[in-house]
């Protein structure tokens, strides 16, 4: 039963576009949402976050978004750079801090 | 934030063999998690590390094939028993600290057993 689903598992923009990025849940006890970057041979890296009492959170680039009711989540990468091509993974957990539920990931190629 | 540090970054193993490690972070922190990562998968919990008692293992996984240790805030270890080729994969050690929201993760550990 996977609870935190990335349905697309590769996307692919050119440089200077948007990246959207999509994440659904079905745990209602979520209450904070986070997406990691990946590179290989990496741990993942700390992006952006959003706690369920907010609807968007902006950090440069990185805009998150999050639908309560629709228990779905975007990342929003703009604009995006060629050194933004990596895996990205959506996380949830209940409560800050605590142990984290993973999505599938979502490969992104920003081309030149 | 957190400094975290792996080790090792990669082994090659004989199956039927035991791998130990280790994870090791700069400061203090609250909570220490292990996470493995099979070829093409995502990030799944394998147990959080109790400083003092046993860990909390999530479904699936077992204290005889994952012994974890915390001896203290600052250190973990993760045991792959008795390996076997199912077991490649990467082990990723994550820590959660006071006053941040997100947890950090070390670079993980890429495990290949023959």
């Amino acid at each position: 039963d996977q609870q935190v689903k990335q349905n697309s598992p590769s996307l692919s923009v050119q440089e200077g576009r948007i990246s959207i990025l999509n994440c659904d849940y079905t745990n209602s006890m979520f209450d904070y949402f986070l997406w990691y970057k990946k590179y290989p041979a990496e741990g993942p890296t700390f992006l952006i976050s959003i706690s369920s009492i907010k609807d968007k959170n902006e950090d440069g680039r990185f805009t998150v978004f999050l639908n309560k009711s629709a228990k779905h989540l975007s990342l929003h990468i703009v604009p995006s750079q060629p050194g933004d091509s990596a895996v990205y993974f959506c996380a949830a957990s209940v409560g800050a801090g605590n142990m984290l539920t993973f999505g599938g990931g979502t490969r992104l190629m920003v081309k030149p | 934030s957190a400094v975290i540090s792996q080790k090792p970054s990669r082994d090659i193993c004989q199956r039927g063999t035991s791998l130990t490690i280790q994870c090791q972070v700069d400061s203090q922190v609250t909570m220490m998690f292990w996470y493995r990562q099979q070829p093409g998968q995502s990030l799944t919990l394998i147990a959080t590390a109790n400083q003092g008692s046993e860990a909390t293992y999530e479904s699936g996984f077992v204290i005889d094939k994952f012994p974890i240790s915390r001896p203290n805030l600052t250190f973990s270890t993760l045991t792959v028993s008795n390996m076997s080729p199912e077991d490649s994969s990467i082990y990723l050690c994550s820590v959660a600290v006071e006053t941040y929201t997100e947890a950090f993760f070390g670079q993980g550990t890429r495990l290949t057993v023959v």
